[in-house]
């Protein structure tokens, strides 16, 4: 069974408009924790936003939100004021237990995101 | 100075060479990790390292053999390859620590292709 799950494979969204891109997870541990990656044309997996299961308050960086869910087990992400360089792929991934080796990321297939002008 | 830098970016081989894919981080991390990235697959971990020590290797073929010689650098020795082996290989690092996001940093890869 996969454990995170991305049911968007393409996302189109107006340039300046919010978007929200799904994660859903699979866990039984009580101590996790979920990152979402942006990763350009380029190659380079770049770290967005990050959020622990103990956080009681969804996480934010700048332009990015993650709507936290945990009852439900989803992570979305949330990118507000699109712009053109948002284009990307952007991965979900989950780190079950407290991090180091027993900890190791799981990522997600990803969604390809498309700003238009 | 970049976080994690990885050359070559790009690398095509035959069958039968041997290259090496060097990984190098300055962010005073203890852990660092190769990924494989094939087309339409999610991100597949090979290799993690902490301290120097390998502490996990994820049912990776022999013809790939890691190396760390020290916490700073990270190396993946290739031979004899398979045309599937063909994928962009991404090393990240991170500060595994009791109570810290462990969050992974990457580099900007290195495409192979495989002859």
């Amino acid at each position: 069974a996969q454990k995170i799950t991305q049911t968007q494979p393409g996302m189109f969204v107006q340039e300046k408009e919010a978007v929200t891109l799904d994660c859903t997870y699979d866990t039984s541990d009580q101590s996790y924790g979920l990152f979402w990656y942006k990763q350009p044309s380029s190659g380079e997996m770049i770290f967005l936003i990050y959020q622990g299961s103990y956080d009681e308050q969804n996480a934010t960086e700048g332009r990015y939100s993650l709507n936290f869910q945990k009852a439900r087990k989803s992570a979305n992400l949330v990118i507000s004021a699109s712009q053109l360089g948002d284009s990307a792929m952007y991965f979900c991934a989950m780190r079950e237990g407290r991090g180091g080796s027993q900890g190791n990321l799981i990522f997600g297939k990803g969604t390809k995101l498309s700003v238009k002008p | 100075e970049t976080g994690v830098t990885q050359t070559p970016r790009h690398l095509v081989m035959g069958m039968t060479n041997k290259k090496s894919l060097k990984c190098e981080q300055h962010l005073g991390h203890n852990a660092m990790y190769w990924y494989k990235q094939s087309a339409k697959k999610p991100l597949e971990l090979m290799f993690v390292y902490s301290l120097e020590e390998r502490v996990e290797n994820n049912s990776v073929p022999s013809r790939f053999s890691p190396e760390c010689p020290n916490s700073s650098h990270l190396f993946l020795h290739l031979h004899t390859l398979q045309p599937e082996d063909s994928a962009l290989y991404l090393c990240a690092s991170s500060q595994p620590d009791r109570g810290h996001t462990d969050t992974q940093y990457f580099g900007p890869g290195t495409r192979l292709t495989v002859l």
